[in-house]
């Protein structure tokens, strides 16, 4: 597709499950972003990948959060023992030269119950 | 601690008119701002850019204006449509750093026709 995809758009999941956040960036980036984004907040950054490595993970909040991005190209996002604080709207971007001017995905809507 | 401040939660302007954004940082070693927008259910969009070498930056309807003494930018729309009505994201990074970028808060612009 032309643009950053991100499934699902809504997750509901109790709290204590573990959920997956899936990322197709545009074809061709090389870097993908993850930010969280809660009601009336701008976006929080969690993690950054240059191709398969994570160039900065220091915005995940705490290990139950983790990132992968095997291939250099789709990215998932790990949550694990969720929290009815983890409760945000999850946004992918991608980059093919980095430096902020990202295209972002329309983002998936996780709500903890 | 927020580094990036959008002081406005919400502005209201006519179409037509001008319509000023403004954004405040505390983070000296930021040296390249953005401004995204953002319109309900999708994610942010790159609207325009400025490095702390510049002053301003023109793109069409819109220039950012850049004050490092005091820390001070704002996002000028002249004039502004009623399709301008989204949220607006001022961001920054730092040298050290470019692709975290940190984001405000966000102000609702409103251009009532």
């Amino acid at each position: 597709g032309a643009g950053v995809s991100q499934t699902p758009s809504n997750k509901v999941t109790e709290k204590g499950k573990y959920v997956e956040l899936r990322c197709d960036p545009i074809s061709g980036h090389t870097a993908l972003y993850w930010y969280r984004q809660s009601l009336g907040q701008g976006p929080e950054f969690l993690i950054y990948f240059q191709g398969t490595g994570a160039a900065d993970d220091s915005g995940l909040p705490n290990d139950r959060f983790f990132a992968v991005r095997p291939e250099g190209s789709v990215s998932t996002l790990k949550i694990q023992r969720t929290e009815r604080g983890d409760s945000a709207v999850y946004l992918c971007a991608s980059s093919s030269y980095g430096g902020g001017g990202y295209t972002f995905g329309s983002g998936t809507r996780l709500t903890v119950v | 601690d927020q580094q990036v401040k959008q002081n406005s939660p919400s502005l209201s302007v006519q179409e037509g008119r001008i319509s000023i954004l403004n954004c405040d940082y505390t983070n000296s070693m930021f040296d390249y701002f953005l401004w995204y927008k953002k319109y309900p259910a999708e994610g942010p969009t790159f609207l325009i850019s400025i490095s702390s070498i510049k002053d301003k930056n023109e793109d069409g309807r819109f220039t950012v204006f850049l004050n490092k003494s005091a820390k001070h930018l704002s996002l000028h729309i002249v004039p502004s449509q009623p399709g301008d009505s989204a949220v607006y994201f001022c961001a920054a990074s730092a040298k050290t750093s470019y692709d975290k970028v940190i984001f405000g808060p966000g102000t609702s612009l409103s251009v009532i026709p």
